[in-house]
């Protein structure tokens, strides 16, 4: 079973409109966490990363993303949306040398 | 300064022919990986090593070897392909270090394999 979580598989939604996609991952201890985003015919390229200190951490793009310990949780915002973000989006977890991917979420951004 | 590389990019192997795929990183990190990518499943992880010797096996490993050369290299051998192995595989490395700012994964651009 995977051990991080991405709640949606597909989100669409018109341009100027807010984005929210869940991560919830479900290892114990010290974690790094991540977003990639991987632009149709891309490799990944990383977001934004958060390793300690501030819960709430800013990427490139606009993205943002905050961490909740408590919550095991680590989602990703964007307060305005573009058609350039249509992309397909992951969020991954280090913990103990492992890195593990979620499943992803597709994004589709209408004009 | 290259980063992650990975050969071939494209594949096409017939069922029960071998093949290993070559990843290659400079940037002196401990660890590496090696995934798979398939529509809807996200990026699953075949096997990593956490330090030069060592290997570990991920979340579908069945069907792989991997060999971990010196502490650049890191290849992925399919013995026997089957036709469910086709995928995009992607190598990645990173420092290992957990808490600080510079771990983070570089990707390689990845090997499209069709196994027919």
């Amino acid at each position: 079973a995977q051990s991080v979580s991405q709640h949606n598989h597909h989100v669409i939604l018109s341009e100027a409109a807010s984005l929210e996609l869940g991560c919830n991952y479900s290892y114990g201890g010290t974690v790094n966490l991540f977003w990639y985003v991987q632009y149709p015919g891309q490799h990944l390229q990383l977001l934004l990363k958060y390793f300690s200190g501030d819960p709430l951490v800013k990427g490139i793009k606009g993205f943002e993303a905050e961490f909740i310990k408590s919550k095991f949780s680590f989602n990703l915002r964007k307060p305005s949306v573009q058609w350039s973000d249509t992309a397909e989006y992951f969020c991954a977890v280090i913990n103990d040398s492992k890195l593990s991917f979620g499943a992803g979420t597709t994004v589709t951004v209408r004009a | 300064n290259a980063g992650v590389t990975q050969t071939p990019k494209f594949q096409v192997l017939k069922t029960g022919q071998s093949m290993t795929l070559q990843c290659a990183q400079d940037m002196n990190h401990n660890s590496m990986y090696w995934y798979r990518q398939d529509p809807g499943m996200g990026l699953r992880l075949i096997y990593y090593s956490a330090s030069e010797g060592t290997t570990d096996k991920g979340e579908v490993p069945n069907g792989y070897n991997v060999s971990r050369l010196n502490k650049r290299e890191f290849s992925l051998r399919l013995e026997s392909a089957a036709p469910s192995q086709t995928s995009v595989y992607f190598c990645a490395s990173n420092d290992g270090v957990l808490g600080q700012p510079n771990t983070e994964a570089f990707f390689g651009q990845g090997t499209r394999l069709t196994v027919v």
